[in-house]
């Protein structure tokens, strides 16, 4: 069974901490993202990663940062946290071309007071 | 700038009545629409896709309506049941791109 763990389920931080979520995936994906979750908005790409070392800003990169030192993990950063990245985190990893499928993470319920 | 709108935001539907969500697309380079479904307290899940050689394609009671022409797709739920309750979001992937882009979602209720 597939699976895309995310270190935490819940976190409070306070504003200027540096953030670490991490996210882990068995499936031997190449691609991860990271999308934050807001009502209303959908789901928003930060990042994304096609390898090992790579990574590609999303739509809302502005606050944020990745690393990928390892095929199955992918690591968001809040360098200097602020209230208005309170949100739901979700990682997810995909299946390659043609298939396209997406698996996602249960999430990181982050509040930054 | 939101490339894929989905209407409604919410929605509350009868138990055994059909639940419609629609969704519109701008980019004619788009090659792939699956829909994800997500409850409460998980990530969303792959619910059913199509690509855009077909109009329509039903998978038990979940059935996605595409018109290319109008660029635009919709999901079908018939004989909605309570259990359905969840947040519908659907998508569309550009395979020289690698990603999704995700609609707004939409709250689905099915009441008893």
């Amino acid at each position: 069974d597939v699976k895309v763990t995310q270190s935490s389920r819940y976190l409070v931080k306070r504003t200027g901490e540096k953030v670490f979520l991490e996210c882990v995936q068995d499936m031997d994906h190449e691609n991860m993202f990271w999308y934050r979750q807001d009502p209303g908005l959908g789901l928003r790409l930060i990042y994304f990663s096609y390898d090992v070392k790579m990574k590609e800003k999303g739509d809302i990169p502005e606050g944020y940062s990745v690393s990928r030192e390892k095929k199955e993990r992918f690591s968001l950063i809040l360098e200097s946290a602020s209230t208005n990245q309170t949100s739901m985190y979700l990682c997810a990893s995909q299946k390659p071309v043609p298939v396209n499928e997406q698996f996602f993470g249960p999430g990181t319920r982050l509040t930054v007071l | 700038q939101q490339q894929v709108k989905q209407s409604p935001q919410s929605l509350i539907v009868q138990k055994g009545g059909i639940s419609i969500i629609n969704c519109a697309y701008e980019n004619t380079a788009f090659d792939y629409f699956p829909w994800y479904q997500q409850f409460p307290g998980k990530g969303p899940a792959l619910l059913i896709a199509i690509r855009p050689d077909v109009s329509e394609k039903k998978e038990g009671r979940f059935t996605i309506s595409f018109n290319k022409s109008a660029k635009q797709f919709s999901l079908h739920i018939m004989d909605s049941q309570p259990g359905d309750s969840a947040t519908y979001f659907c998508a569309a992937f550009k395979t020289s791109g690698s990603r999704l882009t995700f609609g707004e979602g939409t709250q689905l209720t099915v009441n008893p």
